[in-house]
């Protein structure tokens, strides 16, 4: 059980071009979503949090107008770039955590994000 | 705030050899303490958990007892295999809908 997909698990998009990655919760209903970029090599940066229905709640220094984030549904998050640079280019990695549980956050595979 | 230490890697390791990677936290309250695995390439998986002092979380060999006293989560395996390699990411539960608190994560290497 709790099993978290991403999509496209890799995309190359043109500089200027805007980019949408989509993130399921596939087994369990995701009152919360996060989503992450990793730098290789490195641990964790955390870019927002974002709750079914409500605005997500970005980390400082995350441009909100250029990530934008959808939590429409509780199975579904999705993270689009917007005019994207090729310092964009990145690990993108959401999670998500049910009602249930004691806290623990299911992540999905990730999306590798290069812009030419 | 609430904070997680690991040690630094990376560690290189021979097959079947100890391991030991150390955790601990620094928290308010009684938080759930987890050990997540990263594979090249992937996302984190959950390895194991634990909720309360002195429970310990294992799974695939992996074992950690919550140390409320030490506030410490260290991570154990008898003998580690080449497929072991990979990063190795304790983190404390966060409060509400806060997410979980990671530590730097740590590279582990195990080499036939």
């Amino acid at each position: 059980g709790a099993v978290v997909s991403q999509h496209p698990s890799r995309v190359i998009c043109k500089s200027g071009t805007s980019v949408k990655i989509e993130c399921r919760s596939l087994d369990f209903q995701a009152t919360t979503m996060f989503w992450y970029r990793q730098f290789p090599k490195k641990s964790l940066m955390l870019m927002a949090t974002s709750n079914e229905g409500s605005k997500a709640t970005y980390e400082q220094g995350v441009e909100k107008d250029k990530f934008l984030i959808n939590h429409a549904s509780l199975t579904l998050s999705t993270l689009t770039v917007t005019s994207a640079h090729p310092e964009d280019s990145s690990f993108y990695i959401c999670s998500a955590r049910g009602s249930l549980g004691v806290g623990e956050q299911y992540f999905g595979p990730g999306t590798r994000l290069t812009v030419t | 705030g609430d904070s997680v230490t690991q040690m630094e890697g990376p560690v290189t390791l021979s097959e079947e050899a100890f391991l030991t990677i150390n955790c601990t936290y620094t928290a308010t309250g009684y938080p759930s303490l987890f050990w997540y695995v990263q594979y090249p390439g992937e996302g984190l998986q959950l390895l194991l958990k634990a909720t309360k002092a002195d429970d310990k979380g294992s799974n695939k060999g992996f074992e950690a007892t919550y140390r409320k006293e030490t506030t410490s989560f260290h991570l154990e395996k008898g003998s580690v295999q080449v497929s072991d390699s990979a990063v190795y990411f304790c983190a404390l539960s966060g409060r509400g809908n806060t997410p979980l608190v990671f530590g730097k994560g740590t590279r582990l290497s195990v080499i036939a």
